[in-house]
């Protein structure tokens, strides 16, 4: 079985513009993340969907950041408008339930803005 | 909001050695994952282990609920065990992962 897929895998943008991250998660899971890494904060958490539904936003860092699940195969995080200090690795991540699962990640999606 | 704690922060070895990581945690948890960082950037699911102990060849972890800590083992190290090695841990009754700082490895041949 495929596992997460993400795409893009590498980004360069400037800043201002907007950037759409997609994801595909496990056929079959019904948990959906979206994680940041960098190097200052390391891997944190932005948000989480349970069966499409956005159910925890408070990582999130600011307005600037959305995301949505419109079904069950497809997620994606945009950023309107990029700013410098978003350039990070953005994984995805699948669970077959919201408890007490193992997560799945994906790639991820290098973001570099400049 | 629960804090991960993870050592030795970097560790240094030569191939065939083998190695104790620690994560220290400071609540109670519903899910404990263990994760390889590749220097590809991958992460590489190593272990589900909320409780107990479990063994997969040369890796094995075991995670004592009650006092708050797991420990992966690797034993004779290889070149490719380097990378970074990640405890996360979710919460009772939350979601999403909380990650450690991270276990940098570097098995020298």
């Amino acid at each position: 079985d495929a596992g997460v897929i993400q795409s893009p895998r590498h980004e360069v943008t400037e800043m201002g513009q907007e950037v759409t991250l997609r994801c595909k998660p496990i056929s079959g899971h019904n948990s959906l993340f979206w994680y940041r890494q960098t190097m200052m904060r390391g891997l944190e958490l932005l948000i989480y969907f349970n069966n499409n539904v956005p159910i925890d936003d408070s990582g999130m860092p600011e307005d600037r950041f959305s995301a949505k699940m419109p079904n069950a195969s497809f997620s994606t995080l945009k950023i309107q408008p990029s700013e410098p200090r978003d350039s990070a690795v953005y994984f995805c991540a699948s669970s077959r339930t919201s408890l007490t699962s193992e997560q799945y990640f994906g790639p991820g999606t290098r973001l570099t803005v400049t | 909001g629960i804090q991960v704690e993870q050592s030795p922060p970097d560790l240094i070895l030569q191939e065939g050695a083998n190695s104790t990581l620690r994560c220290n945690f400071s609540d109670s948890v519903n899910n404990l994952q263990w994760f390889h960082q590749n220097p590809w950037g991958q992460l590489i699911n190593l272990f589900y282990i909320p409780s107990g102990t479990k063994q997969n060849g040369r890796l094995s972890a075991t995670t004592v609920a009650t006092e708050r800590y797991s420990l992966l083992y690797i034993s004779s190290s290889q070149t490719t065990d380097s990378g970074v090695y990640f405890c996360a841990v979710e919460e009772g009754g939350a979601d999403g992962l909380t990650f450690g700082k991270g276990t940098h490895l570097i098995i020298q041949p």
